[in-house]
């Protein structure tokens, strides 16, 4: 059973350009939530999903940034004009009907 | 609201000796509480979790950690520390069924032979 996929892994953006990042949940992980670690900061929760509904949104930034979880497809965070402040590594866990989180190998996105 | 305090930022212990890395929480109702791993560059990886139940859990890699409600703690024990054990360690609580983790800022474990 293939875990949390994330990709890209590395992602350069320059400022003002859009960030996509995906996750594909582990087989049969109905549960998507999206954090971001920022340099010398510890893990900041983001946003809470399932399939095509947003639970909790509650540390999502209020503009810019969006995420959703297609009936099909992969999650997808975006972050629309990026600035040097969003450079972090992004991270996606899934986790079954309720149980632990497992988290993938991380985005790690650059704005120059 | 919940929080999560980890009083330790680096520790060094030599190999073969002990681990105990410290956490504390905050949170009104029963906690769900978790230790991750986190080497450098890569994800998190689950070590152990405590819903309820027995206050003294195993985890993978030879790591327990005892649930302390009285202290509100979490603390993550090793009796034989690897060399491979180094990395930064995340304690964290959730909610109901761990939904929303709430991360400590971390432990970094360094290793000396």
């Amino acid at each position: 059973n293939a875990g949390v996929m994330q990709n890209p892994r590395h992602l350069v953006r320059r400022r003002g350009q859009e960030a996509r990042l995906r996750c594909s949940p582990m087989k049969g992980h109905s549960h998507v939530y999206w954090y971001r670690q920022l340099p010398e900061e510890g893990l900041k929760f983001m946003v809470y999903l399932q399939k095509e509904n947003i639970i909790d949104e509650s540390g999502m930034p209020k503009e810019r940034f969006s995420a959703e979880f297609p009936k099909e497809g992969p999650s997808i965070l975006r972050i629309q004009q990026v600035v040097r402040g969003d450079s972090a590594a992004y991270f996606c866990a899934s986790s079954p009907l309720a149980g632990e989180q497992y988290f993938g190998p991380g985005t790690r996105l650059t704005v120059t | 609201a919940q929080s999560v305090t980890q009083p330790d930022i680096h520790i060094t212990v030599s190999e073969g000796a002990s681990l105990e890395l410290r956490c504390n929480y905050s949170y009104g109702a029963t906690p769900y509480l978790f230790w991750y791993v986190q080497s450098p560059g890569q994800g998190l990886q689950l070590l152990l979790k405590y819903f309820s139940g027995d206050t003294l859990v195993q985890g993978i890699k030879g790591f327990e950690a005892e649930f302390k409600r009285s202290q509100s703690s979490f603390n993550l024990r090793k009796p034989s520390v690897h060399w491979s054990d180094a990395a930064e360690y995340f304690c964290a609580v959730g909610t109901e069924y761990g939904n929303k983790l709430v991360f400590g800022a971390g432990t970094i474990l360094r290793v000396k032979s």
